[in-house]
Order: C-alpha cells, then structure tokens, then sequence
C-alpha cells in the first residue's frame, strides 16, 4: 500500500532556509514514469503546486518559486527533499508530498496525484 | 503560465440537488483535467482524471466534462457527506496548476 509522510519543522525564522522530508513506501522512485511533488495550501486558501522530480531525476518548478526551491531525491531511502530559501511569513502553510505518474501507458501526460501525505504544517514567524 | 479559474468560488445546495462546477483554462489543454474534493481538515483526494474518468471507489454521483478550456464537474445528487472544497487541476504539462477551489456548502 501507498504511504507518503512528510518531516520537516514546524516553525523557522523570516529569511531562514526550510527543508521538508516526504518519506515514502508501496512505490519506487526507480520505477519507470513514478514522480513526486510538493505542494501547500496556505491556511483558508487555495493548493500551490510547487515542485516535481521524476524517476530520470528530472525536476520541475513552480515558475513563480523557482529561484527560491530545490529538489532532490534519495532512492536508497525511498525520499524526497525540498528545500525553500529566504522563508518568509506568507509561506506558512501546510505542506503535502504527493505521488503521481508522470506518463501513462501511451506516453501521454498523467501528472495528476493519487496518493497524499498527510501534510505538515509550517510557520514562518519571528 | 496557464491559468485555472474555477466558479462559482462558492455555492449551497440542497440534498439532493444537480450541483455543477466550471473550471476554466486560460489555453486548450485537451482533456488532460482532474478534480480533487478536499473535506474540512482532511487531504485532498483525487475524483476524476481525463476530464471525465472516475477514480476508483468514487461514488457514481460525480462526473467530469469537458475538453479543451472548459471542463465541468457535476454531482448529481448532493449528499451531506460532499460538503467540500473541489479543485481542479492540469496537467499537460508543467507546471501542473490549481483552480482556486470552489466551496461546496448544504442549504
């Protein structure tokens, strides 16, 4: 079965850099066409889609948080790393990992995400 | 980047109502659309992908169409337990957007 949990801290400092852990089991990032993403939903609003690497280790990014996120995975341990630089208060939110497939059986586009994490809530205050 | 705009942003309807929802991209992506439902406090879970495929072990009531800019999600029949917010999302190709969510609510 498919499980997904992110780590991370609850609360950092304006300016200060974030670093979310999805740890993952019941799927591979070695898989051919597997991908995870990170995405937030600020509380009371809308989800964010922000950043997406796949099994050839492609990585995509929100265009508008592009210069501040990376991405990286860590197959040996089944897990996914986002970092977020220069944090600031409209950053908090609560932040989800979701797997996804990143093409289907005819190589079209299926980026759409079937399994969540739980989420983690982050706070940005001083 | 495209855009999705969803409406209305919020409604209430009765049990037992046709409830629809429009979803709108701001440039053709075939039919490559899903919709999530997010209950209160809870994670979002995927309802529909293609535009108009069911997820497995979603009720019947709920069903997607649309193609290119202009998708709709319809639940047909309104039950307590759909008291929601529903987000669409695309995905041909990055990055992979969100409507801004539309409230579902009981009259």
């Amino acid at each position: 079965q498919v499980t997904l949990r992110e780590s991370g801290p609850a609360l950092v400092k304006p300016t200060q850099t974030l670093t979310l852990t999805c740890s993952f089991s019941g799927f591979s990032l070695i898989t051919t066409g597997m991908s995870v993403s990170w995405i937030r939903q600020p509380p009371g609003k809308a989800l964010e889609w922000l950043a997406l690497i796949n099994w050839d280790d492609d990585k995509y990014y929100s265009t508008s948080l592009k210069t501040r996120l990376t991405i990286s995975k860590d197959t040996s341990k089944d897990q996914v790393v986002l970092t977020m630089t220069n944090m600031d208060p409209v950053d908090t939110a609560t932040y989800y990992c979701a797997r996804s497939n990143f093409y289907d059986s005819i190589g079209q586009p299926f980026v759409y995400f079937d399994y969540w994490g739980q989420g983690t809530l982050v706070a940005v205050s001083s | 980047d495209i855009q999705m705009t969803q409406s209305p942003s919020s409604l209430s309807a009765s049990v037992g109502d046709r409830v629809t929802i429009t979803c709108r991209a701001s440039q053709g992506i075939s039919n490559y659309l899903a919709w999530y439902q997010q209950k209160p406090g809870k994670v979002p879970k995927v309802l529909i992908y293609g535009a108009s495929t069911l997820q497995s072990g979603v009720p019947s009531r709920f069903s997607g169409s649309g193609s290119g800019t202009d998708f709709t999600l319809t639940i047909s029949g309104l039950q307590p337990e759909d008291v929601a917010t529903y987000y669409c999302q695309k995905y041909n190709s990055a990055p992979w957007t969100f409507g801004q969510g539309t409230k579902v609510e009981i009259k």
